[in-house]
């Protein structure tokens, strides 16, 4: 059964204390992973997507990289409006012709100033 | 802001009653996708549309229905609601290009069954 598995639940940051972000996925056949942001109360919001394994992505602050097996979404010196949910998803190959993603539980982000 | 939007914002309705959601995709969007987002169960794939025709089917529930119209709107029908079915509904919709496919998701419709 394709699987998203993210760690930590929860991570609270000093601002300026980068960290990183786990996505463990298990999936038979990778045909995208996705991270997306989600402010509370509002819809997730497209951040990347990595297609295989050595890719990497970046956008301000936040650098994504994909192995065969896991995701991981650096955050390097975080301010508190980097302060959100952060969820993982994958699409599968085995989906036949549909793009549903199986999303992670997310990872809950905390910035302090 | 996504482009996709979403109506209404919240819904407060009873036990035993039916609500119909509204999503409307973003320009040239031909795929729609229903999730449900619960505190216990994190985003759930309902049911994807494309083009007017429906592609896949997640756990949705026999209760639960969609359809996609000419204009690329969809709907999502609830019905004999539960307390259990209060939950975030979103929208999603994307299009496929070049073998990529991103779905940028609306804002959601909050609903609190009593």
């Amino acid at each position: 059964e394709d699987q998203v598995t993210q760690s930590p639940e929860a991570l609270r940051l000093q601002e300026g204390e980068s960290s990183s972000l786990n996505c463990s996925y298990t999936v038979s056949g990778l045909r995208g992973l996705f991270w997306y942001r989600q402010d509370p109360g509002k819809g997730p919001e497209f951040l990347f997507t990595l297609y295989s394994a050595g890719e990497e992505k970046e956008k301000e602050r936040l650098k994504a990289t994909l192995t065969k097996k896991e995701s991981f979404l650096h955050i390097t010196a975080p301010k508190p409006e980097d302060s959100a949910t952060y969820l993982c998803a994958v699409q599968a190959m085995g989906s036949g012709n549909t793009g549903k993603l199986i999303f992670g539980q997310g990872t809950t982000l905390q910035v302090k100033p | 802001d996504s482009g996709v939007t979403q109506t209404p914002k919240h819904l407060i309705t009873a036990t035993g009653q039916r609500v119909t959601l509204r999503c409307s995709p973003r320009s040239g969007d031909l795929s729609v996708y229903w999730y449900q987002q619960s505190l216990d169960q994190g985003l759930q794939f309902l049911i994807q549309y494309y083009n007017g025709e429906e592609r896949a089917k997640g756990n949705i529930l026999e209760r639960f229905s969609a359809q996609q119209f000419p204009d690329l709107h969809s709907e999502l029908n609830l019905s004999s609601l539960e307390l259990g079915d209060s939950a975030l509904y979103f929208c999603a919709s994307s299009v496929l290009a070049g073998g990529q496919e991103t779905q940028y998701f609306g804002p959601g419709t909050r609903l609190l069954v009593l």
